[in-house]
């Protein structure tokens, strides 16, 4: 399987409830980041997952925190979600080095 | 405090003529950076990148020159065409390999036919 597939493309969710975001990796990718993506700004690290352990992490609160699985795919979840959430969520794998970074094409997340 | 910095935030160009995208840095410990463009709806795509310990890094119609004492990168593309209309990022991270990448806000590339 190749590419990154991310789940849901669009959500839209109310202050204070929790979500999880879901993304699928390129088969062998066993390194995976989570970028948050203000409007009009750049993407920004929150962290990254390599083998099933978090091994490095951005400015971002503990309310936010993510899984890997053996199978690739990876979880984001956020937590006590607030009105600043909102944004594109996207996750990136990847199997060597980080111009090998294949980024998938984000979850927009709403928070009302 | 941003630490990658693309001041400006749209550029248009006619095609065929030089597209220059600028990017100034100040965290003196960036050893890697790296071009992206995105499409809207698409995620970032990896362009070309180059390290430190170079001035000049060529791929096609791409190329990235970077100036590590003023702390400030281009990317020119040559000849622009249609399809490079994007939004262009630049990125840099600590060391080649690593996935903990800092972004600029990008620049929003209008190619005129």
């Amino acid at each position: 399987e190749t590419g990154v597939t991310q789940s849901p493309t669009h959500l839209i969710k109310t202050r204070g409830q929790q979500v999880t975001l879901r993304c699928s990796s390129q088969s062998g990718h066993n390194t995976v980041s989570w970028y948050q993506q203000a409007l009009g700004q750049g993407p920004q690290f929150i962290f990254q997952y390599y083998r099933e352990e978090e091994n490095g992490r951005g400015n971002f609160p503990p309310r936010f925190s993510g899984l890997q699985f053996p199978n690739y795919s990876s979880e984001l979840n956020v937590n006590a979600l607030e009105l600043d959430d909102s944004a594109l969520y996207l996750c990136a794998s990847s199997g060597g080095q980080a111009y090998g970074y294949t980024f998938g094409s984000g979850t927009r997340l709403t928070v009302v | 405090d941003q630490q990658v910095k693309q001041n400006s935030p749209s550029l248009s160009v006619q095609e065929g003529r030089i597209s220059i995208l600028n990017c100034d840095y100040t965290n003196s410990m960036f050893d890697y950076f790296l071009w992206y463009k995105k499409y809207p709806a698409e995620g970032p795509t990896f362009l070309i990148s180059i390290s430190s310990i170079k001035d000049k890094n060529e791929d096609g119609r791409f190329t990235v020159f970077l100036n590590k004492s003023a702390k400030h990168l281009s990317l020119h593309i040559v000849p622009s065409q249609p399809g490079d209309s994007a939004v262009y990022f630049c990125a840099a991270s600590e060391q080649a390999g690593s996935y903990q990448l800092t972004f600029g806000k990008g620049t929003k590339l209008s190619v005129i036919p």
